[in-house]
């Protein structure tokens, strides 16, 4: 079972570069989200999406971009990198709100 | 959503019953009680859920009073394995307006020492 893929899982970027965060998941779930967490800190909700076609904001979307064409993928669009972004970014999915959350393995990024 | 409050830190020893306690005052009818476990370098993974009164797996057990505002965690007989930051998260089962404003938080470090 592969669960929650996501890629690349490392990569530095210079300022004002862009790239895309894949993520990927193979358990018809109806709910996925892209969190980034910041060393020593918690977890925070960057976008999140209920289904394909349907995205929204969470509590730290500015500087990046999700689309939902289909239900396995949701990729997150850096759109010009900033050393503000520098952090560990986790993709998740679950069926709905109420239940088990699976993470991805993560991506390590820094923006230099 | 019910905000939590969860102790910043704990410590431990190895072979002790540790159990962490997670405030949410304003937790809702829907809403249920989710735990995770995070270790360094992995995503959370998910411990244990529950509604009302106690639950039981083969890794912990949640107890929830009746009046549902904390919940415990309490992991038996911990190893230096379990050393990982723990999550307590509030929230319904009743679809896509809840699931933007569930929020992780800092969690509980704990820490087991030999």
């Amino acid at each position: 079972n592969a669960g929650v893929t996501q890629t690349p899982k490392f990569q530095v970027l210079k300022t004002g570069q862009s790239m895309t965060l894949q993520c990927a998941q193979d358990m018809n779930h109806e709910y996925m989200s892209w969190y980034r967490q910041d060393p020593g800190m918690g977890l925070r909700l960057i976008h999140y999406s209920v289904g394909a076609g349907i995205t929204d904001q969470g509590e730290v979307p500015n500087g990046y971009n999700v689309s939902r064409s289909t239900t396995e993928d949701f990729p997150l669009r850096l759109l010009s990198a900033a050393p503000s972004q520098t952090s560990v970014y986790f993709c998740a999915s679950t069926r709905d709100s109420g239940n088990t959350i699976y993470f991805g393995e993560g991506s390590w990024l820094t923006v230099v | 959503l019910a905000k939590t409050t969860q102790p910043i830190s704990m410590d431990s020893y190895e072979g002790q019953e540790v159990n962490i306690t997670c405030s949410h005052n304003n937790i809702a009818t829907n809403d249920y009680i989710t735990w995770y476990q995070q270790f360094p370098s992995q995503g959370p993974r998910f411990i244990i859920q529950g509604y009302k009164t106690k639950v039981t797996n083969e890794v912990a057990s949640l107890f929830i009073p009746a009046d549902r505002k904390s919940s415990t965690l309490s992991l038996p007989r911990v190893s230096l394995s379990d050393t990982a930051v723990y999550y307590c998260l509030v929230g319904d089962g009743d679809g896509g307006t809840s699931y933007g404003k569930l929020t992780f938080g800092q969690g509980t470090i704990l820490t087991v020492h030999p």
